[in-house]
């Protein structure tokens, strides 16, 4: 079945330095890409989105390109802040409209 | 716009008691989901309805969790007996409808975190 990795946390940073979380996925057919976001104490966020191969999804400094040939929509970020802190999922929707969700990476920025 | 709403926001009982939660979902919203998120897990969807019907439910565990969405609009879940394994936050999710690229997003409510003890 249609699954995602994402790599594994946490990941911490200091303020201002670049951001990269990785994510692929196996899937049949032309899935949609998603990352959400989920803060503290709060319900998941949609962070961004793509639709088709090439298109790149972005919102508040964040990044992430479709890449079919490498199956891959890696999360980019030039500049975190120390709200940036959160944990971010990938997710796609399989042929059924179904999210499916990788476990999740946790993000810790510090001042 | 109001958000998807959920309560209670968390909820604490002894394994074998009975629970439900409650979603209202965006307003015009013709697809409701309900997601387990286990502790350091991405969520997983459990029951899927288009209106007042099922799409999927292949990830329900029958015997124990019914879901139902009365009126094509609230929903309700349920679990009944509780097991100490269904300790996870319980989301809501509603999206416009499935299949068309532009309205494909699902929206989120802020969860309901469960306790079975």
């Amino acid at each position: 079945g249609d699954s995602v990795t994402q790599m594994e946390g946490p990941v911490t940073l200091s303020e201002e330095a670049f951001l990269t979380i990785n994510c692929t996925y196996t899937a049949t057919g032309y899935p949609s890409l998603f990352w959400y976001v989920q803060y503290p104490g709060e319900g998941l966020q949609l962070l961004l989105k793509a639709t088709k191969a090439d298109d790149k999804g972005s919102n508040k400094g964040f990044e992430a390109t479709y890449r079919k040939e490498t199956t891959s929509f890696h999360l980019e970020k030039g500049s975190v802040q120390v709200s940036d802190s959160a944990v971010y999922f990938c997710a796609l929707t399989d042929s059924s409209y179904k999210l499916i969700f990788g476990s999740g990476t946790r993000l810790l920025v510090r001042p | 716009e109001a958000g998807v709403a959920q309560s209670p926001r968390y909820k604490i009982i002894e394994k074998r008691q009975s629970v439900a939660f409650w979603c209202n979902p965006i307003s015009g919203h013709a697809t409701l989901y309900w997601y387990q998120q286990i502790l350091g897990q991405g969520p997983k969807l459990l029951i899927q309805f288009q209106n007042n019907g099922v799409v999927d439910d292949s990830q329900l565990p029958k015997d124990r969790f019914s879901a139902e969405r009365l009126k094509g609009v609230d929903s309700t879940l349920k679990i009944q007996p509780a097991k100490l394994e269904d300790s996870a936050v319980y989301l809501c999710a509603s999206s416009l409808y499935p299949g068309q690229l532009s309205t494909d997003t699902q929206y989120f409510g802020p969860g309901t975190r469960l306790t079975v003890l």
